[in-house]
């Protein structure tokens, strides 16, 4: 199984500033015949499901404000929030469809500093 | 809009069966893969199991495999979980979700609510 780690834990962040997660694949999630990265992020909001952000390491989901952006390849990710806004604390969340079982990383907390 | 409504969570006793259903509407129900995810409480995603638009293909994490049963009735628009054997660590908010994508690979784009099982003596 590939195991997905997030990095930190856990990130307060002032409003305004710039938010970066990590996610780190055990083995690569890149297919080399189309150039994909099978990697979405997702964050979670307390009381509700998941909502997708970004697909392919670096799409953004219609309707996600252009603040969130995904970046990375093969094995090591990065979602960036530009400037945080007070609805964007949550749990978030990797996860790679590259290969089953589509193991999600273990969250990364973000509050508000 | 993409709809989806489980149900079918209940407080069941260790070794015993239950079985979810994922109510689907606002989407061409047989032309996506499904997907069962589950949480914990207080914890993370577990991706469960997961059911191509067809149903010719079925994946299962191996927590589950051999115990849980993943289908679907496409004339139903309706997703279903079958769960046997159940152990208090299957515990968890069982959320159903819709899988997009093409020949390329297929994603989580669309989740439900979820619906609670409780597996306690």
């Amino acid at each position: 199984d590939i195991v997905m780690t997030q990095s930190p834990d856990s990130l307060a962040v002032s409003l305004g500033e710039r938010a970066t997660i990590n996610c780190k694949s055990s083995q690569s999630v890149l297919y080399s015949s189309n150039n994909k990265s099978y990697l979405a992020w997702f964050h979670q909001k307390p009381g509700q499901p998941p909502k997708l952000l970004i697909y392919w390491a670096s799409i953004r989901e219609s309707g996600v404000p252009d603040r969130f952006s995904g970046s990375g390849s093969g094995t090591d990710f990065t979602l960036t929030i530009s400037s945080l806004q007070a609805e964007d604390v949550a749990v978030y969340y990797c996860q790679q469809y590259h290969s089953t079982p589509y193991t999600f990383g273990q969250g990364t907390k973000l509050e508000i500093k | 809009e993409v709809h989806l409504v489980e149900s079918g969570g209940d407080l069941v006793q260790p070794g015993g069966s239950l079985r979810l259903s994922c109510a689907a509407s606002g989407f061409t129900f047989s032309s996506h893969a499904m997907t069962w995810v589950r949480q914990a409480p207080g914890k993370g995603l577990e991706w469960v199991s997961a059911i191509s638009g067809s149903a010719g293909s079925t994946f299962y994490a191996d927590s589950v495999k051999g115990r849980f049963t993943i289908s679907r009735d496409n004339s139903k628009n309706t997703l279903y979980l079958q769960m046997n054997s159940l152990r208090v660590e299957d515990t968890a908010l069982y959320y159903c979700a819709r899988e997009t994508g093409s020949s390329s690979g297929w994603f989580i784009d669309s989740w439900g609510q979820g619906t609670l099982v409780t597996v306690s003596s």
